[in-house]
C-alpha cells in the first residue's frame, strides 16, 4: 500500500532533550511537509521541501530541524530549544508543490513533555 | 494577508439531518480550497476540493462549491451519519505561496443517532 506513516505514534520528551519525529512516504512525491496542531486550533507549517536535499523554514520554524538526504524521508527534530513542543505533529506530502497538488498527510505523532 | 476562517463549534446534529459548515476565505488571486476531516486520534484525510472558481468538490455525499463571488468554500451534506462525526477543516493554498496551506481553526461535527 502506498502513503505516508510516522513514527512513533506517541513520544514522551525530558526537559533539555533533543527528540526526532520520522515521517516516511512511499509515494514517489518530491514536496514533504511538517504541520504543528494544538488542540482547537488549526494546522501551522513548520518546515517544508520541495526537492532533496532542499527544505525551507515554514511559520513558526524556531525550535525545529528537519533534514531532506532522501526521496522518501523528512524527520523532524524537536530541539530543546522548543519551549513548548508538546502538540500532535504532522508530516504531509503532495507529488509536486505545484499549488493545485492535493497534500496527504499521515497519522501523526503526539509529542508529550514529561 | 490570506486567511480562513470557519463556523466554530461543536456543530452538534442529529442522524439524517442536513449539514452545513461555513467557510470563507480571504486570499488574493484565485487559491485552491480544500476541506479536510479528522477524526479522534488520527490524521487528516482530504475530503474534497476546488482549484478554480464556480467548481463544485464532492466526496462520500459532501460537496463544497467554490464562490468567489462571496469568497466561500461552505461543506454540505443533505443526510450526515453518526460515522461522519468528526473535525472538518477548511484550507487554501495560496496561488503565490505553493508550498503552503492556510486552515481554518476546525468545527467539530456530532452526531447523534
Amino acid at each position: 500500500d502506498g502513503g505516508i506513516t510516522q513514527s512513533p505514534k506517541y513520544l514522551f520528551r525530558k526537559e533539555g532533550q533533543n527528540v526526532t519525529l520520522s515521517c516516511e512516504q512511499n509515494l514517489n512525491h518530491d514536496a514533504m511537509y511538517w504541520y504543528r496542531q494544538d488542540p482547537g486550533q488549526g494546522l501551522r507549517l513548520i518546515y517544508y521541501s520541495q526537492i532533496v536535499n532542499d527544505f525551507q523554514k515554514g511559520d513558526i520554524a524556531e525550535g525545529y530541524s528537519v533534514s531532506r538526504e532522501k526521496k522518501e524521508s523528512f524527520p523532524l527534530t524537536v530541539t530543546s530549544a522548543q519551549k513548548n513542543p508538546t502538540a500532535f505533529y504532522l508530516c504531509a506530502s503532495s507529488l509536486t508543490s505545484d499549488p493545485q497538488e492535493t497534500q496527504y498527510f499521515g497519522p501523526g505523532t503526539r509529542l508529550l513533555v514529561l | 494577508g490570506n486567511s480562513v476562517t470557519q463556523m466554530e463549534g461543536p456543530v452538534t446534529l442529529s442522524e439524517e439531518a442536513f449539514l452545513t459548515i461555513n467557510c470563507t476565505y480571504t486570499a488574493t488571486g484565485y487559491p485552491s480550497l480544500f476541506w479536510y476531516v479528522q477524526y479522534p486520534g488520527e490524521g487528516l484525510q482530504l475530503l474534497l476540493k476546488a482549484t478554480k472558481a464556480d467548481d463544485k468538490g464532492s466526496n462520500k455525499g459532501f460537496e463544497a462549491t467554490y464562490r468567489k463571488e462571496t469568497t466561500s468554500f461552505h461543506l454540505e451534506k443533505g443526510s450526515v451519519q453518526v460515522s461522519d462525526s468528526a473535525v472538518y477543516f477548511c484550507a487554501l493554498r495560496p496561488m503565490d505561496s505553493s508550498y503552503k496551506l492556510i486552515f481554518g481553526s476546525g468545527t467539530r461535527l456530532l452526531v447523534r443517532p
